[in-house]
């Protein structure tokens, strides 16, 4: 079975602050995709990164930055210099090759609040 | 290009009541997919499409139909609403594979009384 887990279900820091949220993965299978997306208060869904089982380079993309470790079975999500904007719930989510046609499985979330 | 587009934004059913919700993308994508979330629960997946007159069951389809009679849109039904259904409800459409990104309407709100 697959599973999601983002145990900080609230982190709350001040601006200018880097903050990271944490994201455990539980999957079987050797191919498989890892998703962050954000929902910012207005409540649609933005997607941020996809990243694959086999590419366990970090990614950086302006103050954003995600660390894989599949070692740890983590892909932990990292924004540097938060800023107010920044306030949402952010999602992490895995596919499974050949699972459910793509379906993703999400985790609880967690909410970011970034005070000025 | 509108995108995925969710049809209605909020809508309040009294227990028993019947809806439909309509999903409609614009992007040729053979992957369509209805999710619902709770608070604290995260999305999870109702009923998802891979084709045209294609429809499978997710985790929690009980109390939904769907169909997929044309390939841009996704109706997702409730036939005797009930307030565990109280939700809002997102739908998200994607090209063929399960690597791709899905792209997420601006979700609808229920509230069943």
């Amino acid at each position: 079975a697959q599973k999601v887990t983002q145990a900080q279900t609230e982190i709350s820091v001040v601006e200018k602050e880097d903050v990271t949220l944490d994201c455990v993965y539980e999957t079987r299978d050797t191919t498989y995709y890892l998703f962050w997306y954000k929902q910012p208060p207005s409540g649609e869904l933005v997607f941020l990164i996809r990243r694959n089982s086999f590419d366990e380079q970090n990614e950086i993309s302006g103050r954003y930055s995600w660390n894989f470790q599949k070692s740890t079975s983590s892909f932990n999500f990292t924004i540097t210099a938060s800023q107010v904007v920044d306030s949402a719930v952010y999602f992490c989510a895995l596919s499974v090759w050949g699972g459910s046609q793509g379906n993703l499985i999400f985790g609880k979330g967690t909410k970011l609040s970034v005070k000025p | 290009n509108a995108g995925v587009t969710q049809t209605p934004k909020f809508r309040v059913l009294k227990t028993g009541q019947s809806m439909t919700l309509l999903c409609a993308q614009d992007m040729n994508h053979e992957y369509m997919y209805w999710y619902r979330q709770d608070p604290g629960m995260g999305l999870r997946l109702i009923h998802y499409s891979v084709g045209e007159g294609t429809t499978a069951k997710g985790e929690v389809p009980d109390g939904y139909n769907v169909s997929r009679l044309k390939k841009q849109n996704f109706l997702l039904g409730l036939e005797s609403a009930a307030p565990s259904q109280t939700s809002v409800y997102f739908c998200a459409s994607a090209r063929e594979g399960s690597y791709n990104e899905q792209f997420f309407g601006p979700g609808t709100r229920l509230t069943v009384l």
